[in-house]
């Protein structure tokens, strides 16, 4: 079946360490593959997206590159900061007959100052 | 960029009685909106996912009767959660695609805190 699979959390960082959040997928087919961030009470925002393998998402310092051969999204930042702090979901979008988004199960990060 | 809004934003009620949430694409055409559960500190589950101007399609375990979902129009779509009960406190979060769903994006609207007393 398809699914995502992410790191489990809480992951606490100091400001400025470097960030990463593991993320794996299962899927049938091509998939598209997300980054969504949830900031504490909102709804979900896109961070980044890529649409193929080898492409590589990048916003507001987070990077993530698609590899189809490790079936793998890993969500990297080189300096968090402490407004970086919130709920981070890996995501993919299949077509089966319909569009349907498949999140993890989302990482918390706490950065502290 | 897109921007979708729900309303309430925070809702408290009765058991039993029904309640009513809203979601609206401000700026664009929604043809499709997908409705989400979300528990606390848990990931979103899909309910349902509603084409303008027809029925919705409700994933596996999610009761029709109980959660409908109306699409009337390329900009709003509701959810009704019928004869609420405690274990239907949740947030809810619907997100919308643009007509050009070319780019697989999602927009979110801010999610509605359900709490059933």
């Amino acid at each position: 079946g398809n699914s995502v699979t992410q790191m489990e959390g809480p992951v606490t960082l100091s400001e400025e360490a470097f960030l990463t959040i593991n993320c794996t997928y299962t899927a049938t087919g091509y998939p598209s593959l997300f980054w969504y961030v949830q900031y504490p009470g909102e709804g979900l925002q896109l961070l980044l997206k890529a649409t193929k393998a080898d492409d590589k998402g990048s916003n507001k310092g987070f990077e993530a590159t698609y590899r189809k051969e490790t079936t793998s999204f890993h969500l990297e930042k080189g300096s968090v900061q402490v407004s970086d702090s919130a709920v981070y979901f890996c995501a993919l979008i299949i077509n089966t007959g319909g569009f349907k988004t498949i999140f993890g199960a989302g990482t918390r990060l706490f950065v502290k100052a | 960029g897109a921007v979708v809004s729900q309303h309430p934003s925070r809702v408290i009620c009765k058991s039993g009685t029904s309640v009513k949430i809203e979601c609206r694409s401000l700026d664009f055409q929604a043809t499709t909106m997908f409705w989400y559960r979300q528990f606390p500190k848990q990931s979103l589950m899909l309910m349902a996912t509603s084409n303008e101007g027809s029925k919705a399609t409700y994933e596996q375990g999610v009761e029709k009767d109980k959660f409908l979902i109306n699409h009337a129009s390329l900009t709003l779509s509701t959810l009704t959660v019928t004869s609420a009960h405690p274990e239907d406190s949740s947030f809810y979060i619907c997100s919308a695609t643009a007509r050009d769903y070319s780019s697989y994006e999602q927009y979110f609207g801010p999610g509605t805190r359900l709490t059933v007393t």
